[in-house]
Parts: C-alpha cells; sequence; structure tokens
C-alpha cells in the first residue's frame, strides 16, 4: 500500500527565511505527486504538480518542488516565505496503477512570523 | 466555472441523529471523492465515485456510514446513526482522470460536522 510521510509537523519561521518541506512516499511505481495548500479555515488548493519530465517544478506563488525518484522524495521548497504563506501543506501521490487513489501526508503546519 | 459545491457548510448535531453531507463535483469530472479530516487522523480518504459507480469503500469507517452518486452531478455522504467521534471537517472533491495523467483533485470548502 501506499503511504506518505512528511518531515516536519509544525515549523516556525520568520519572513525572508528560505523553506524547505520534506516528503518522502513508500511505492515502488510510477507515480504523480502534488502538493496541496490549505490556509486557516479554507479548503485544500493545488500549489504543484509532477507527472513526468523535468524534476523540478514551479508552482504557484513561488513554490517549487524537486522529484528524486531515488529517494523517494518530493521536497517543497521556497526561497523566501511570506506571512501570508501561514498554512497548512499537504503532499499527496498517485500510483498510476492504484487508480485514482490519492494518497495524503499527514500535513505540515508553517507558521510565517512578521 | 463553479468550483465543487457543498453543503451544509456547518452542522451541529445531536448523537443518534441521522446527517447528510451534500456536493456538486465540477461539470464534465468524471471522478468523486469524499475525504474527512481530523487533527488526530488527518486527511482520509472514504470512497471514491468513478462515472458514478463506487470504486473504492474501504476507508469508510463503518456501515453506519454510506454514499451515494446518483447521477454526475450530485452525491450524498450519509452517517447514520452520528457519534461524537464522527466530528470532522468532511471534503468533497473532483477530478478529471483517464490515462496516464491523474487529474489534479479540485476540492470543495468542507462541511464541518459537529456531533454532541
Amino acid at each position: 500500500a501506499q503511504s506518505v510521510s512528511q518531515h516536519n509537523h509544525h515549523v516556525i519561521l520568520s519572513e525572508a527565511a528560505s523553506l524547505e518541506l520534506g516528503c518522502n512516499y513508500s511505492y515502488g511505481g510510477t507515480v504523480n505527486l502534488f502538493w496541496y495548500v490549505q490556509y486557516p479555515g479554507q479548503h485544500l488548493q493545488l500549489l504543484l504538480k509532477y507527472f513526468s519530465g523535468d524534476p523540478l517544478v514551479k508552482g504557484i506563488k513561488g513554490f517549487e518542488a524537486e522529484f528524486i525518484k531515488s529517494k523517494f522524495s518530493f521536497n517543497l521548497r521556497k526561497p523566501s516565505v511570506q506571512w501570508s504563506d501561514t498554512a497548512e501543506y499537504f503532499c499527496a501521490v498517485n500510483a498510476r496503477n492504484y487508480g485514482q487513489n490519492f494518497v495524503f501526508g499527514p500535513g505540515t503546519r508553517l507558521s510565517v512570523l512578521p | 466555472d463553479a468550483g465543487v459545491i457543498q453543503s451544509p457548510r456547518h452542522e451541529v448535531t445531536e448523537m443518534g441523529q441521522e446527517v447528510t453531507l451534500r456536493c456538486k463535483p465540477i461539470s464534465g469530472h468524471d471522478y468523486l471523492f469524499w475525504y474527512r479530516q481530523t487533527m488526530m487522523r488527518g486527511l482520509e480518504l472514504l470512497i471514491y465515485f468513478n462515472n458514478n459507480v463506487p470504486i473504492d469503500d474501504s476507508g469508510m469507517p463503518e456501515d453506519r456510514f454510506s454514499a451515494k452518486m446518483p447521477n454526475a452531478s450530485f452525491s450524498t455522504l450519509k452517517i447514520q446513526p452520528s457519534e461524537p467521534r464522527d466530528s470532522a471537517v468532511y471534503f468533497c472533491a473532483s477530478s478529471l482522470g483517464g490515462g496516464a495523467k491523474t487529474g489534479e483533485l479540485f476540492f470543495g470548502e468542507g462541511s464541518r460536522l459537529t456531533v454532541l
């Protein structure tokens, strides 16, 4: 069965600090990878996705993620965070042989201090 | 284009009552998902449909939970009887699937359920 782990439960940063959130998955086959963001009181929204091709993908709001197949990882990065990035971030995996079964990680709460 | 629409946004009920949550997916999407989000367990997939047919309901916690999708534009998640431990935010999501490129999930605003 697929599973997704995220390295940090809660990350606290000051504005302009760099961000890296870790995500690892367990599945040996071909996967599609996603990062979703949930702002306080809102629904989940897609930040970025990887299906194939260049392993470095860019998303909205200056976020990017790198897929490293050998490490089963898909880490999220942003060079300089803003207070408005305060949210919960979820990594998700869909293994292509598992149909549309998306598996989400437990989430990482990011607090950015002004 | 309207997104995924859920109702009610908030529901407070007493233990033992029946609860029905509703979802209208994005027009044209052929997959519909029901997720539950709690502090303790995070985001859990309860069930998903493809072309109105339930594909995987292994995440439905118990027989008290049931989900239907009578047509392409409507789905319900019913809890009967409800219990306090069912308190959570229930999200509906839809996607356009097919082939090697899985469609991204589009989430609704969620239905926050409180069972007293």
